[in-house]
C-alpha cells in the first residue's frame, strides 16, 4: 500500500485559496488518489478523486504531476465552514483497502 | 437517497462488559467497511466486507472483537470484552466500489 505524507495543520483565512499536498512516492500504476474531509463529531467525507492531470469539482481541484509522486487538493475562497481533516489516500480501483494517516488539520479564522 | 445508518450514537460501558454496533449501508452497496477512529488519528480499518463474505480484517482484534455481514446487507460489530483501550469512535462506510466510501455518523464508545 503506497504511504503518504501530508501536513499535520494549516492555517488559512477566508475568502485565501488553500493548497494541501500529498506526498505518496511509492505509488502504484493501478493507484488512484482520493481525498476526504472530515468535520468534529462526523464521519469523513468524499471530496475529490483522481488519476492524473487535474480535476474539479464543484467543491475542489486536484492537481497532479506527471510522476503522481505528489498531489495537491486546492480550496477555493475557503469559509470557516471549511474548518476540518483532510486526508488524503491512494489505492488501486476497486476494492483495495484503504489506510488513512493523520490527515491535515485546516482552520480558517475570520 | 438515505445515507449510511449507524446506531447507537454513544454507548457507555465499563471494562469487561460486552457491546455491540450495528450499521445499515446505502442501498445496493456490496463493500462495507468498519472502522475503528481515536481520538487525534485517522480512521482505521477493522474489517471489510464485500457482500457477506470478509475481504480484509487483519487489523480486527478477533479474541475480543467479531463481526458480521448476514444476507449481505446490515452488519453488527461486536466487542467482548471491551478494554479501556477500546473508547473511540466506531465508524461503518459503504461502497459501490471505486474507492469511493460513504461514511455513517458513528458510533462513540466510552469504556469505563
Amino acid at each position: 500500500l503506497a504511504k503518504t505524507t501530508q501536513p499535520i495543520s494549516m492555517d488559512s483565512y477566508e475568502g485565501q485559496e488553500v493548497n494541501i499536498t500529498c506526498s505518496h512516492n511509492n505509488i502504484a500504476t493501478n493507484d488512484y488518489i482520493t481525498w476526504y474531509q472530515q468535520f468534529p463529531s462526523q464521519g469523513p467525507r468524499f471530496i475529490i478523486q483522481g488519476y492524473k492531470t487535474k480535476v474539479t469539482n464543484e467543491v475542489a481541484s486536484l492537481f497532479i504531476p506527471a510522476d503522481r509522486k505528489s498531489s495537491t487538493l486546492s480550496l477555493p475562497r475557503v469559509s470557516l465552514s471549511d474548518t476540518a481533516v483532510y486526508y488524503c489516500l491512494v489505492g488501486d480501483w476497486g476494492y483495495s483497502t484503504l489506510t488513512f494517516g493523520k490527515g491535515t488539520m485546516l482552520l480558517v479564522s475570520p | 437517497e438515505a445515507g449510511v445508518a449507524q446506531s447507537p450514537r454513544y454507548k457507555i460501558i465499563e471494562k469487561r462488559q460486552s457491546v455491540a454496533f450495528w450499521c445499515n449501508p446505502i442501498s445496493g452497496h456490496a463493500t462495507l467497511y468498519w472502522y475503528q477512529q481515536i481520538l487525534g488519528q485517522g480512521p482505521k480499518l477493522l474489517i471489510q466486507f464485500q457482500n457477506n463474505g470478509v475481504v480484509d480484517d487483519s487489523q480486527l482484534p478477533k479474541d475480543r472483537f467479531s463481526a458480521e455481514r448476514l444476507k449481505g446487507v446490515d452488519s453488527t460489530l461486536k466487542i467482548q470484552p471491551a478494554k479501556l483501550e477500546d473508547s473511540a469512535v466506531y465508524l461503518c462506510a459503504s461502497s459501490p466500489g471505486a474507492n469511493t466510501q460513504y461514511f455513517g455518523p458513528g458510533t462513540r464508545l466510552t469504556v469505563l
